[in-house]
């Protein structure tokens, strides 16, 4: 299993776009990049999943480069909210997934 | 509609003791997974069903622990002489799993586990 590696934890002001890198150097073919957002005493929530090039939805960008061996979480205009521990995941869909420390995002008012 | 439950939210128990952890999925999700985070930790896989294949136990730490899944649906988690080390939280998580696309795991409330 492709291990990741990302900050274990950023500060940002509210309002301003946040960016987390995640470092995937064994990723595999059939691998794809997954996050999930983790707030306390509740379960992790999916947030954005990709494989190559760039996904939006209506939370979150993508940003993954050619060679596959980063991704690049993109949070745009953060609140307060979006205090959590975001995590990044490689591995194969719909197989159980495998969690490494996250980063733990701070937004300061 | 309802999201996954869990039962109970906490559980103390003393050690040596055996406990049942209850999950309730989404209805219509065929696949059920376990996962325990201990604190400060991110999640650790434990077990995980899909339809009627046979699980997959990969993840169970000791014989200690042992799940079922009852008509493809409700499952429970059972571990036998806790210890404190199994102190955690124990998540669930089910999701729909059909055709090609990826399809995201839907996380319950987790049960808090404490072991004297």
């Amino acid at each position: 299993l492709a291990k990741t590696t990302q900050p274990i934890s950023m500060d940002s002001y509210e309002g301003q776009e946040v960016n987390i890198t995640c470092s995937h150097n064994n990723i595999a073919t059939n691998d794809y990049i997954t996050w999930y957002q983790q707030f306390p005493s509740q379960g992790p929530r999916f947030i954005i999943q990709g494989y190559k090039t760039k996904v939006t939805n209506e939370v979150a960008s993508l940003f993954i480069p050619a060679d596959r061996k980063s991704s690049t979480l993109s949070l745009p205009r953060v609140s307060l909210s979006d205090t959590a521990v975001y995590y990044c995941l490689v591995g194969e869909r719909n197989t159980p997934l495998v969690f490494g420390k996250g980063t733990r995002l701070s937004v300061i008012a | 509609g309802a999201g996954v439950s869990q039962s109970p939210s906490n559980k103390v128990t003393e050690k040596g003791k055996d406990v049942e952890l209850r999950c309730d999925p989404i209805s219509g999700h065929t696949a059920l997974y376990w996962y325990r985070q201990s604190l400060g930790q991110g999640l650790e896989f434990l077990i995980y069903f899909q339809g009627n294949s046979a699980p997959d136990k990969s993840g169970l730490p000791s014989d200690r622990f042992s799940a079922e899944r009852t008509g493809g649906s409700v499952s429970t988690l059972t571990i036998q002489r806790t210890q404190q080390e199994d102190s955690a939280v124990y998540l669930c998580a089910s999701s729909r799993v059909a055709g090609g696309g990826y399809n995201e795991q839907f996380f319950g409330p987790g049960t808090r586990l404490t072991v004297l």
